[in-house]
C-alpha cells in the first residue's frame, strides 16, 4: 500500500518569497506522485505529476517538484510566491499499474502575506 | 462544457436518515471515485468504480453505498449507519487508456454534508 506524509499543515510566506511544501512518500512499488491544489469550496486541480520520467517535474503556475528516491521525497517549490497561490495543496501517490488506488496526504494550507 | 457536476452543493441530514449525493460526468471517463475530506485529514477514498455495474470499497466504505448503473453517473448514499457523516464529499473521474487508468483525476466542486 502507498501513503504520503505532508510536513506542516500550514505554511506562510511573503509575496515574492520562495515556496517550499514538503511531501514524503511510502510505497512498495515504484510510485507515481502528484501535487494537487484546492481553492476554497472547490474540487482539486492537478498541478504536476511524476511518472518515472524526469525527476524534476515542472507544473502549472510556475510550480515544480523534484523526485528524490534516496530521500523518498517529492517536495513542491516555487521561486516567487504570488497572492493567488494561497490555497491548500495535496500530495498524492499511486502504485503501478493499478492507478485507481491514489492516496492523498493531509494537505498543507499556504498563506501568502503582502 | 465537459466536466463533473456534483449536487447539491450543501446537504443536511437528520438523525436516522439516508441521503444521496449526486455525481454526473460528461467526460466519457471510465473510472469514478468518491472521497471524503475532513479538516486536517486530507482526502480518504470511500468507493471507486472502474466500469458500469462494478465498484470497489476504498479505505472508509462503512456506512456508505454506491451504484454505477450508467457510465456517467456514480451516486453516493450516506446511510444512517454512518455515525459521523459531516464532511466535504468530492467526486472524481479518470480515463482508461491502453488498459491503464490515466493518473490525472478530474474533480467535481464538492458537496458539504452536515447533520442537523
Amino acid at each position: 500500500a502507498q501513503s504520503v506524509t505532508q510536513l506542516g499543515s500550514h505554511v506562510s510566506v511573503s509575496e515574492g518569497a520562495l515556496v517550499l511544501l514538503r511531501c514524503n512518500y511510502s510505497s512498495s512499488v515504484p510510485p507515481y506522485l502528484f501535487w494537487y491544489v484546492q481553492y476554497p469550496n472547490q474540487g482539486l486541480q492537478l498541478l504536476l505529476k511524476y511518472t518515472s520520467a524526469a525527476t524534476l517535474v515542472k507544473g502549472i503556475n510556475g510550480f515544480e517538484a523534484e523526485f528524490k528516491k534516496s530521500e523518498t521525497s517529492f517536495h513542491l517549490t516555487k521561486p516567487s510566491a504570488h497572492m493567488s497561490d494561497a490555497a491548500e495543496y495535496f500530495c498524492a501517490v499511486s502504485g503501478v499499474p493499478v492507478r485507481n488506488d491514489m492516496r492523498f496526504g493531509a494537505g498543507t494550507r499556504l498563506t501568502v502575506k503582502p | 462544457d465537459g466536466g463533473i457536476t456534483q449536487s447539491p452543493k450543501y446537504l443536511f441530514r437528520k438523525e436516522g436518515q439516508n441521503v444521496t449525493l449526486s455525481c454526473e460526468q460528461n467526460l466519457n471517463h471510465d473510472a469514478m471515485y468518491w472521497y471524503r475530506q475532513d479538516p486536517g485529514q486530507g482526502l480518504r477514498l470511500i468507493y471507486y468504480s472502474q466500469i458500469v455495474n462494478d465498484f470497489q470499497k476504498g479505505d472508509i466504505a462503512e456506512g456508505y453505498s454506491v451504484s454505477r448503473e450508467k457510465k456517467e453517473s456514480f451516486p453516493l448514499t450516506v446511510t444512517s449507519a454512518q455515525k459521523n457523516p459531516t464532511a466535504f464529499y468530492l467526486c472524481a473521474s479518470s480515463i482508461l487508456t491502453g488498459g491503464v487508468f490515466n493518473e490525472k483525476l478530474f474533480f467535481g466542486s464538492g458537496t458539504q454534508l452536515s447533520v442537523l
